[in-house]
């Protein structure tokens, strides 16, 4: 069974303090792995798109990398406004061709 | 350009009810697809729809259905609501069906009593 999972599932981290979140994924087969920052009682924005191992992919305080078993985000010198729940995504060959598998969310606190 | 649109923001239902929520999606979007996100978990896949036709559907039950229409909106119908259909129920477009980003809506958060 595709399967994606986050951790941890909490962070707290002090303004300025860089840290990664983890996605691992256990899957059939690997179409695309998705980041997206979800704030609370509001939709999923999307961050970044992954397709294939070794692949990298920055926006500002941001980074998403890509290796044949997991994803990492990572957060250089986070600011408070970054605190969100962070989700990670696959999409799978097969079966519901457009389907995400998402994992549970890791929920970033920053403190000033 | 205006992202994904949905209505209503908020719904309040009473169990054994029907419920209708309804999806615009991203101007020259032509798939359409819906999750389910109970609170602590990550969205979960309902259905995706594409140029009209139903092209993938989740583990749920028969009480979900839904279509599109021509102009590509879309509408999630939930028949004889029990409890734990309370949810926030999430709408996405993408221009396509393979590994096209998916843009999300604000979702619906629908509570059923």
């Amino acid at each position: 069974e595709d399967q994606v999972t986050q951790s941890p599932e909490a962070l707290r981290l002090q303004e300025g303090e860089s840290s990664s979140l983890n996605c691992s994924y256990t899957v059939s087969g690997l179409r695309g792995l998705f980041w997206y920052r979800q704030d609370p009682g509001k939709g999923p924005e999307f961050l970044f798109t992954l397709y294939s191992a070794g692949e990298e992919k920055e926006k500002e305080r941001l980074k998403a990398t890509l290796t044949k078993k997991e994803s990492f985000l990572h957060i250089t010198a986070p600011k408070p406004e970054d605190s969100a729940t962070y989700l990670c995504a696959v999409q799978v060959p097969g079966g519901s061709q457009g389907n995400l598998i998402f994992g549970k969310g890791t929920k970033l606190s920053v403190k000033p | 350009d205006a992202g994904v649109t949905q209505s209503p923001t908020h719904l309040i239902k009473t169990r054994g009810q029907h419920v209708t929520l309804r999806c615009s999606p991203i101007s020259g979007h032509k798939s359409v697809s819906w999750y389910q996100q109970v609170l602590g978990q990550g969205p979960q896949f309902i259905f995706q729809y594409y140029e009209k036709e139903e092209r993938g559907r989740g583990n749920f039950p028969d009480r979900f259905s839904a279509r599109q229409f021509p102009n590509y909106s879309s509408e999630l119908n939930v028949n004889a609501l029990l409890l734990g259909d309370s949810a926030l129920y999430l709408c996405a477009s993408s221009l396509g069906l393979y590994t096209d980003t998916q843009y999300f809506g604000p979702g619906t958060r629908l509570t059923v009593l």
